[in-house]
């Protein structure tokens, strides 16, 4: 059971980052897979899930509008378009899987930097 | 938005010690939505505790969750080396899951 995020980012301001996070091991439809960040010494925080079978989503009301969740059933891969991009993103973004309530598999997180 | 507030910030003690950690929420949790993770340095977290109290799949028995409604409390009855960590707990009761500020256990 493994998630692989796609690789480190550096942005400018206002631009938008895409993060990948191909799941392998397991049946990736039969699944829910949420995406959480972590600022620099900031607690984890979350962004949204996406259900791998029907492609519903549900996002942060805080990211409403910024943040899109996607997948392709074909690939197994999930991914976090985050847009309007400022220093404040800057953090690590996981993907993890939910199980039972609980993000029991996660992967080993992308950096993503916001620097003019 | 249900705010999780975790005690203490920092717990100093020395392997083979027992860690009592502390999770508070601002609204009641259904015992079902709260987890226990554990993160270390450059790693992502890691799930040790969820449903408030059923260890998941490889984690030793030292590690225990107990609690309902607003309180609740991971325990660590003893510290081996790798227990040196960053603890955080989770809910999913109610949109938006949040997480709590997070416990470092430290060594005294």
């Amino acid at each position: 059971v493994q998630l692989v995020q796609s690789g480190a980012e550096v942005k400018k301001p206002g631009a938008s980052v895409t993060v990948s996070c191909k799941v392998s091991g397991y049946t990736f439809t039969s699944y829910v897979f949420h995406w959480v960040r972590q600022a620099p010494g900031q607690r984890l925080e979350w962004l949204g899930w996406i259900n791998a079978d029907n492609g519903n989503t549900k996002y942060s009301q805080k990211f409403q509008g910024r943040v899109t969740i996607t997948r392709d059933t074909s690939t197994s891969t999930a991914y976090m378009e985050l847009s309007s991009l400022r220093s404040e993103d800057t953090a690590v973004y996981y993907c993890a899987r939910m199980y039972t309530d609980a993000l029991d598999v996660w992967g080993p997180g992308t950096t993503v930097t916001v620097s003019s | 938005e249900i705010v999780l507030t975790q005690s203490p910030g920092t717990l100093s003690l020395s392997a083979g010690e027992r860690a009592t950690l502390s999770c508070r929420a601002s609204q009641s949790v259904n015992s079902n939505y709260l987890a226990w993770y554990q993160q270390k340095p450059g790693q992502a977290p890691r799930l040790l505790i969820y449903g408030a109290s059923t260890r998941a799949t490889g984690i030793p028995d030292r590690f225990s969750g107990s609690g309902s409604g607003t309180d609740f409390t991971l325990t660590i009855s003893r510290l081996g080396p790798e227990d040196f960590a960053v603890y955080y707990c989770q809910q999913y009761r109610n949109s938006p899951l949040t997480f709590g500020g997070g416990t470092k256990v430290e060594i005294k």
